[in-house]
């Protein structure tokens, strides 16, 4: 089992619409969660957190659980400018931060 | 700027020549990562610095692949005797604190293309 796997999509919505995508890690001693935001020929910018209880910033709310091993996030009321890859970050054990391969979303018009 | 800053922003090489990729990450960073990105895919961690101590070079896929961070700052990242299979992003992040993806800052990459 990888690290940390993700759906790679593309997941195709249209505008105003929900979506969600998860991630799994395989390393239960994992601390800390995020997810980033790529654009196309882009660098890797830090979108949120992801903590215990679960957050919500605007429009996105992003969860994890611990039992199963896995992180979402949610994105409501989806914009055109929400299109880009999603990656989830796991920061595991010996300072090691792991990125997943990212899902693509698409958001229609 | 105060950004993290990678030089050559594009590189060319034949195969068989070596490359130097460089990063000047903001200043006052502890950690320095590199990654390998191929088109498409997520980044690949290659390798990790805590100040100038290199904690961590187990993504290095070769002995190829060389990095150094001697004086706590600048990073240089070398790859001898490219390969087709080299051709990749490599970006480069720093963070002011040790291991926390929360506070990873992303110079914009050097792409690499091997001929």
């Amino acid at each position: 089992r990888k690290e940390v796997e993700q759906d790679p999509g593309p997941f195709n919505v249209p505008e105003g619409a929900t979506v969600a995508f998860n991630c799994t890690y395989s390393n239960s001693a994992s601390q800390s969660f995020f997810w980033y935001r790529q654009d196309c020929r882009k660098e890797p910018k830090l979108l949120m957190s992801v903590y215990s209880s679960g957050n919500e910033d605007g429009r996105f709310t992003a969860q994890l659980n611990r039992a199963s091993q896995y992180i979402s996030l949610l994105i409501r009321d989806s914009k055109l400018s929400d299109s880009a890859t999603y990656l989830c970050v796991v920061d595991g054990w010996d300072d090691k931060i792991i990125f997943g391969k990212g899902t693509r979303l698409h958001i229609l018009p | 700027g105060a950004g993290v800053s990678q030089s050559p922003r594009y590189k060319v090489a034949k195969r068989g020549q070596d490359v130097a990729l460089r990063c000047d990450p903001i200043s006052g960073h502890v950690s320095l990562f590199w990654y390998q990105q191929a088109l498409g895919q997520g980044p690949e961690f290659l390798t990790y610095f805590q100040n100038e101590a290199q904690l961590d070079k187990s993504g290095l896929p070769s002995d190829r692949f060389f990095a150094e961070r001697p004086e706590g700052s600048v990073s240089t990242l070398k790859i001898q005797r490219t390969q087709q299979e080299d051709s990749a992003v490599y970006l480069c992040a720093s963070s002011p604190f040790a291991g926390r993806g929360e506070k990873l800052f992303f110079g914009s990459g050097t792409q690499l293309s091997v001929l």
